[in-house]
């Protein structure tokens, strides 16, 4: 049973426009949704996360949003830039569970 | 400063034979976690260890075992080889456990079994 599902193996979009991944979750209980992001021949590297009391989160480029109702969320990347092209794993965990629950991920590709 | 380091990097092992993948956490960092990647899928908790005691353990069966150390470095074990543990093993350390403290990974150890 998969708790965490990101349903687009793959993106493409131009450089300078904006990137949307999405992310959905059937377990109510998670505490926090973080997004990892992960280069070949390297581990997976912690972008952006938000707890489930919020509904959005900024860092420069990314900002992280979660609708609870809908059990969904979406990391946003803009301008994409070349060097954002990886693969980007959602993941949600609970502060009394000590596992992270990884998506499959989606790989983005930003073409010149 | 360091960033998690795991060795080897690399391991190719025959079919019942015995493994041990071993990582150094950050400095400072008193929690350990172990994840397996196959192509395709997103890493799958295997242990978490926090101050030296086991926190969790994913589904994986009694043929994977870990340990943390005192000074916080971790082993995972695995025993009886199946073609099947061929993956990507990545451990990752984090300052306290829990979902509100971010991972930090290495670069994984990548073992095959032939």
């Amino acid at each position: 049973d998969q708790q965490v599902k990101q349903n687009s193996p793959s993106l493409s979009v131009q450089e300078g426009r904006i990137s949307i991944l999405n992310c959905d979750y059937t377990n109510s209980m998670f505490d926090y949704f973080l997004w990892y992001k992960k280069y070949p021949a390297e581990g997976p590297t912690f972008l952006i996360s938000i707890s489930s009391i919020k509904d959005k989160n900024e860092d420069g480029r990314f900002t992280v949003f979660l609708n609870k109702s809908a059990k969904h969320l979406s990391l946003h990347i803009v301008p994409s830039q070349p060097g954002d092209s990886a693969v980007y794993f959602c993941a949600a965990g609970g502060n009394r569970d000590d596992k992270i629950i990884f998506g499959k991920g989606t790989r983005l590709h930003i073409l010149p | 400063d360091a960033g998690v380091t795991q060795s080897p990097t690399h391991l190719i092992k025959t079919r019942g034979q015995h493994v041990t993948l071993r990582c150094s956490p950050i400095s400072g960092h008193k929690s350990v976690s172990w994840y397996q990647q196959v192509l395709g899928q997103g890493p799958q908790f295997i242990f978490q260890y926090y101050e030296k005691e086991e926190r969790g353990r994913g589904n994986f069966p009694d043929r994977f075992s870990a340990r943390q150390f005192p000074n916080y470095s971790s082993e995972l074990n695995v025993n009886a080889l199946l073609l099947g543990d061929s993956a990507l093993y990545l451990c990752a350390s984090s300052l306290v456990a829990g979902a509100n403290s971010p991972l930090h990974f290495g670069n994984g150890t990548r073992l095959t079994v032939t």
